[in-house]
């Protein structure tokens, strides 16, 4: 069974960092791509970045580029989300999803969901 | 804005077929595949669709989806109250190298 388990979410002020981390389970992890998706209290899902498996490589939504960092450890089947110069609008619950397919070939699914890490940015 | 639009709410009666349609570009859907999720009220979305057709196991073929050049389309038939949910369609832009969301849409059960 597929399991993604987020921890690291909470409190934070303007301008602050906070690391969320991923463990999965259930899947060999080092074979898929991972993401993370928000969704602001109230509103739609925004993707924020991806990892891709194999080399790793990263891409960001713009909304995130330059202040978010996504990396992944393999050998703890982990992915992890750096937030730094966090702002009031990055407040949201910050899912961990698994991909299905190749992103960069075009086929891009989000098959399986983690339950959510809560991210608030306020003084 | 999102890239991709889709209506805000649609709505049927029980029983009855609601359609959502998913507007995009030649750079996402019109050469990328869409997938569709559905979020029940407090709960995390799920895989609806993907590869612009297919059903994951444990999906009703009450649900079914197409696409046509740069614009998806989701399908709910017999619906049912259970359905009532947020529906959003996703694809990857190969111009931009992010995913892209549409803004969702909201199924009333009438």
């Amino acid at each position: 069974e597929v399991q993604l388990l987020e921890s690291g979410g909470g409190l934070v002020q303007p301008g602050g960092s906070l690391r969320l981390s991923c463990a999965a389970s259930g899947f060999t992890f080092s074979s898929y791509a991972m993401t993370w998706v928000r969704q602001a209290p109230g509103k739609g899902l925004e993707w924020v970045s991806v990892i891709h498996s194999g080399d790793s490589a990263a891409s960001y939504a713009d909304s995130v580029r330059g202040r978010f960092t996504i990396s992944r450890d393999n050998s703890k089947n982990t992915v992890f989300l750096q937030m730094n110069s966090l702002r009031a609008d990055d407040t949201a619950l910050y899912y961990c999803v698994k991909i299905l397919g190749y992103c960069r070939g075009g086929s891009c699914y989000f098959d399986y969901w983690g339950q959510g890490a809560l991210v608030t940015v306020s003084s | 804005q999102s890239v991709l639009t889709q209506p805000p709410s649609v709505s049927a009666a029980p029983g009855q077929k609601v359609t959502i349609s998913c507007s995009g570009s030649s750079s996402n859907i019109g050469s990328s595949d869409v997938s569709w999720y559905q979020q029940l009220p407090g709960t995390t979305p799920k895989l609806l669709i993907y590869d612009n057709i297919k059903r994951p196991s444990g999906i009703p073929d009450r649900f079914s989806a197409s696409k046509s050049g740069a614009s998806a389309t989701l399908g709910i038939t017999g619906l049912q109250t259970g359905d009532e949910a947020d529906y959003y369609c996703g694809a990857w832009d190969n111009s931009l190298s992010v995913f892209v969301f549409g803004a969702g849409t909201t199924v009333t059960v009438l």
